[in-house]
């Protein structure tokens, strides 16, 4: 079953706008990450946020993580065209290997 | 930087071949992972791989085998390919630290006719 479930599923906006993406998840996790995949393409990470960890920043991106709603949120500030991707929420599975679920992903839309 | 290199970019098969997907990896990682992607279902994860001749099963490994006979390569393996594995395939690779990113290949687009 998906553990991260990405919330809108697409979002379209304009250039220099922001971009807010959610995520939800269902267990205690140690740590969140996201990833952007480009169309047709294999998936890029880009941020990781430790269960201890309020808010996370890297460039124009930035992550909060509140483990009491088990919710995440990725903001991309003043977005470009170049930022049109689907972006994907991960968290670790409660296994001994520690792989990790991928929820479906928010499809952006960034128009010039 | 790490790379994760897919023999293929776009395959294309028929019913009940025998197909080879490749994924080689240059920064010694332990982990090994072989996902497909479709619309409306995500990346599910079929095999993993956390040593040389070491194999687990994901979510979804029926219809699929894996080999992994030197540290830097993962092979995914369709023994007898049916139209419904038309897919994505995606592999990735991670050190052993459990908080580690995955790193992704670039894919490889199978179509199964």
């Amino acid at each position: 079953s998906q553990q991260g479930e990405e919330d809108p599923q697409a979002l379209s906006i304009q250039e220099g706008e922001n971009a807010t993406m959610n995520c939800s998840y269902k267990t205690s996790i140690n740590n969140l990450q996201w990833y952007r995949q480009n169309s047709g393409r294999g998936l890029v990470h880009l941020i990781l946020i430790r269960s201890n960890e309020r808010e996370k920043h890297s460039g124009r991106l930035r992550v909060t993580l509140d483990t009491s709603k088990k919710s995440s949120s990725l903001l991309i500030t003043a977005s470009r065209a170049a930022d049109t991707a689907s972006y994907f929420c991960a968290t670790p599975r409660n296994s001994g290997y520690s792989t990790l679920t991928f929820g479906k992903g928010t499809m952006l839309l960034v128009s010039p | 930087d790490v790379k994760v290199t897919q023999s293929s970019r776009y395959l294309v098969k028929r019913t009940g071949e025998k197909v080879f997907l490749e994924c080689v990896q240059d920064m010694d990682h332990e982990n090994m992972f072989w996902y497909r992607q479709d619309p409306g279902l995500g990346l599910r994860l079929i095999y993993f791989s956390y040593d040389v001749k070491m194999k687990e099963k994901g979510d979804i490994p029926e219809g699929y085998s894996v080999s992994r006979e030197k540290k830097e390569r993962f092979s995914l393996i369709l023994e007898s390919a049916s139209t419904n594995q038309t897919s994505m395939y995606l592999c990735a690779s991670r050190p052993k630290l459990v908080q580690e990113t995955q790193y992704f290949g670039p894919g490889t687009r199978l179509l199964v006719l």
